[in-house]
């Protein structure tokens, strides 16, 4: 079975710039996640999608950052314009069914860097 | 103060030996608990799950005390695999998707 998948795995941007960043969940997972870490610092929650819906986006850090997830299937996560805090690493993750987060299974990142 | 705590470590194990390290959180609404284990530069991956009771995984126990509000990992028999960054996480039943993570304790296991 196939894991999550996250594309680019590495960005380079300039401040101001946009980027747009792909997350495939494991086929048949409602759940879908987006996660941060920035340098030094611990992982964070930015959203949680159920399906196409969003469940929380207490984590978004402002409205530079627009999370989609089209027909319930893969998300995109859009930071316009960038800037230089937004670099770190930005992880998605899945999980299924509705009401359970006994396992969230996490990609392997997008490194993002704003210069 | 942060929702989870960890020391960063790094804890020098030598291989064969015994390491244990907690993490503490402050959220009393805390319910579900687990250790994930990061590599450098690969995601987070699901260890195990820390259940009331306390559980063990082969060479791996972990432990939770609700009254103190602090998990603990122990790694018996340490292995040059064993090397890694190990992420405390915990859930709140006000916002179940949500996992919180500590910074993380790195283990480093010694020839």
């Amino acid at each position: 079975e196939a894991g999550v998948t996250q594309f680019p795995s590495h960005s380079v941007i300039e401040k101001g710039q946009t980027v747009t960043l792909r997350c495939d969940p494991i086929s048949g997972h409602d759940n879908l996640y987006w996660y941060r870490r920035v340098m030094g610092k611990e992982i964070k929650f930015l959203l949680h999608f159920v399906k196409e819906s969003k469940q929380d986006e207490s984590g978004m850090p402002n409205n530079r950052f627009l999370a989609e997830r089209t027909g319930g299937t893969y998300s995109t996560l859009k930071v316009q314009p960038a800037e230089l805090e937004d670099s770190g690493v930005y992880f998605c993750a899945s999980s299924p069914e509705v009401k359970t987060t006994y396992e969230q299974y996490f990609g392997p990142g997008t490194r993002l860097t704003v210069t | 103060r942060k929702e989870v705590e960890q020391d960063p470590g790094p804890f020098n194990v030598p291989e064969g030996a015994t390491v244990a390290f907690n993490c503490t959180y402050s959220n009393s609404a805390s319910q579900s608990f687990f250790w994930y284990r990061q590599d450098c530069r690969k995601e987070p991956k699901l260890l195990m799950s820390v259940y009331s009771s306390g559980n063990e995984d082969g060479r791996f126990t972990a432990q939770l005390n609700r009254a103190s509000q602090y998990i603990s990992l122990l790694i018996r028999d340490s292995k040059l695999s064993d090397s890694a960054t190990y992420l405390c996480v915990v859930n709140r039943t006000d916002s179940w998707g949500k996992l919180q993570f500590g910074a993380g304790t790195q283990v480093v296991v010694t020839p």
